[in-house]
């Protein structure tokens, strides 16, 4: 079975340009998790899908950054126009459920960069 | 605010060494704590993990240590291999109406050498 796969895997932009990250998640997995580290620190949740549908975005940082899950498949977060604090490492995640026992499982990450 | 601290940020331990990984908490609605173990090039994978109603859970080579009342977890890596050189993360679950968070240390990079 296929994981969780994310692209591209690093992005490399000025300041002030758009970046559009995806996240296909495991297939049958309804439940679709972003979150970001930034160097050396705590990787932070962003926000939660159910299917379509966004459950919480409270940890989204501002009104730069969406996320969109069409049809309840894969995902995209755009960030536009970009920050240089944008930069660091973005996971995504997914789970069948969302009890404290159904296990996340994590992509690789995009590391972005921006300039 | 980090509502989950973790320490060292770094640790190298020798082949056969024991390796332990601290973290504490400040909120008590936390109702499970994950570690996980991420390789470079990776992302963060599920290793072990353990509910609050339970002191030690134990996992082959790793094992969870949980004290509730001091809000402190901690992960012990018993006979480290050089395998096991990877960042570990710490983590708090809650659950909140219709979803669940979870909140995670800042790492700790773990270099076993031979």
């Amino acid at each position: 079975e296929a994981g969780v796969t994310q692209f591209p895997s690093h992005s490399v932009i000025e300041k002030g340009q758009t970046v559009t990250l995806r996240c296909d998640p495991i297939s049958g997995h309804d439940n679709l998790y972003w979150y970001r580290r930034v160097m050396g620190k705590e990787i932070k949740f962003l926000l939660h899908f159910v299917k379509e549908s966004k459950q919480d975005e409270s940890g989204m940082p501002n009104n730069r950054f969406l996320a969109e899950r069409t049809g309840g498949t894969y995902s995209t977060l755009k960030v536009q126009p970009a920050e240089l604090e944008d930069s660091g490492v973005y996971f995504c995640a997914s789970s069948q459920g969302w009890s404290a026992t159904d296990t996340q499982y994590f992509g690789p990450g995009t590391r972005l960069t921006v300039l | 605010q980090q509502q989950v601290k973790q320490s060292p940020q770094s640790l190298i331990v020798q082949k056969g060494g024991i390796s332990i990984i601290n973290c504490a908490y400040e909120n008590t609605a936390f109702d499970y704590f994950p570690w996980y173990q991420q390789f470079p090039g990776k992302g963060p994978a599920l290793l072990i993990a353990i509910r609050p109603d339970v002191s030690e859970k134990k996992e082959g080579r790793f094992t969870i240590s949980f004290n509730k009342s001091a809000k402190q977890f901690s992960l012990h890596i018993m006979d480290s291999q050089p395998g096991d050189s990877a960042t570990y993360f710490c983590a708090a679950s809650i659950q909140y109406t219709g979803r669940r968070a979870l909140t995670f240390g800042s790492g700790t990079r773990l270099q076993v050498q031979p």
